[in-house]
C-alpha cells in the first residue's frame, strides 16, 4: 500500500485566493481525519468522517474552511478565501475501525499564504 | 475530556545516553496511547502503541514505553541515543471514554542529541 496520500506538497498561494488541498486515504480505511499543524497551536483536528460521512468538524477554524469526501478514496480541505495566518502544515490521516491501530498520517502540505 | 500532557519542549542529551520523554494521560478509563514521531519536514510514523494488553510496550528504533496507570504516565525512552533519533516526538491519546477514537495529541518535544 502506498500510504495515505496528499497533495501539493507545497504550496504558495495570495491572500484572498482559493487554496484545496487534497488526500487519498489507505484503501479499506473507513475514517478520514484532517489536522493542522502550527508552531503555536501544535496539531489541531480539523475535522474527520467516517464512511465518507462528516462526523464532527468542531476544529474547523472558520467558515472559510470547508471539507468534502465525494467517496471513500479521496477527500478535500478547501479555504476560501485564503489569509496568511492559515499558513500551516496540513495532515490528512486515516485508519480503519476501533482505535487499535492507530492513524496513518500522509507527509502533509505545507501552506504559505502571503 | 482527555488530553495529554508532555513535560519539556525540548529535551538535550548526548549520543549514547538514555532518553526519557515524559507523557503523562488524563482519562477517566484507560485509553490507547501512542507515540508518534515526526522527522524534519515528513508526516508523523508511528513508533508504538499501548491498547491494553502488556504494559510495557516496545517499539521500532529501539523505543519503549511503559504504562503506568497509577501514575497516569506513559513515557518513552531508549536506552542509547543515537544521532539519528534527533527528531520532535508526540504522545497521543484515543478512546477511553470517547468511543470515537480521534486522536488527540500532546505539544510534542523536539529531541537534540549532541555528538
Amino acid at each position: 500500500d502506498a500510504g495515505v496520500i496528499q497533495s501539493p506538497r507545497h504550496e504558495v498561494t495570495e491572500m484572498g485566493q482559493e487554496v484545496t488541498l487534497r488526500c487519498k486515504p489507505i484503501s479499506g480505511h473507513d475514517y478520514l481525519f484532517w489536522y493542522r499543524q502550527t508552531m503555536m497551536r501544535g496539531l489541531e483536528l480539523l475535522i474527520y468522517f467516517n464512511n465518507n460521512v462528516p462526523i464532527d468538524d468542531s476544529g474547523m477554524p472558520e467558515d472559510r474552511f470547508s471539507a468534502k469526501m465525494p467517496n471513500a478514496s479521496f477527500s478535500t480541505l478547501k479555504i476560501q478565501p485564503s489569509e496568511p495566518r492559515d499558513s500551516a502544515v496540513y495532515f490528512c490521516a486515516s485508519r480503519g475501525q476501533g482505535g487499535v491501530d492507530g492513524y496513518t498520517f500522509g507527509s502533509g502540505t505545507r501552506l504559505t499564504v502571503v | 475530556a482527555q488530553s495529554v500532557t508532555q513535560l519539556g519542549s525540548h529535551v538535550s542529551v548526548s549520543e549514547g545516553a538514555l532518553v526519557l520523554l515524559r507523557c503523562n494521560y488524563s482519562s477517566s478509563v484507560p485509553p490507547y496511547l501512542f507515540w508518534y514521531v515526526q522527522y524534519p519536514n515528513q508526516g508523523l510514523q508511528l513508533l508504538l502503541k499501548y491498547t491494553s494488553a502488556a504494559t510495557l510496550v516496545k517499539g521500532i528504533n529501539g523505543f519503549e514505553a511503559e504504562f503506568k496507570k497509577s501514575e497516569t504516565s506513559f513515557h518513552l525512552t531508549k536506552p542509547s541515543a543515537h544521532m539519528s533519533d534527533a527528531a520532535e516526538y508526540f504522545c497521543a491519546v484515543s478512546g477511553g471514554m470517547d468511543s470515537s477514537y480521534k486522536l488527540i495529541f500532546g505539544s510534542g518535544t523536539r529531541l537534540l542529541v549532541r555528538p
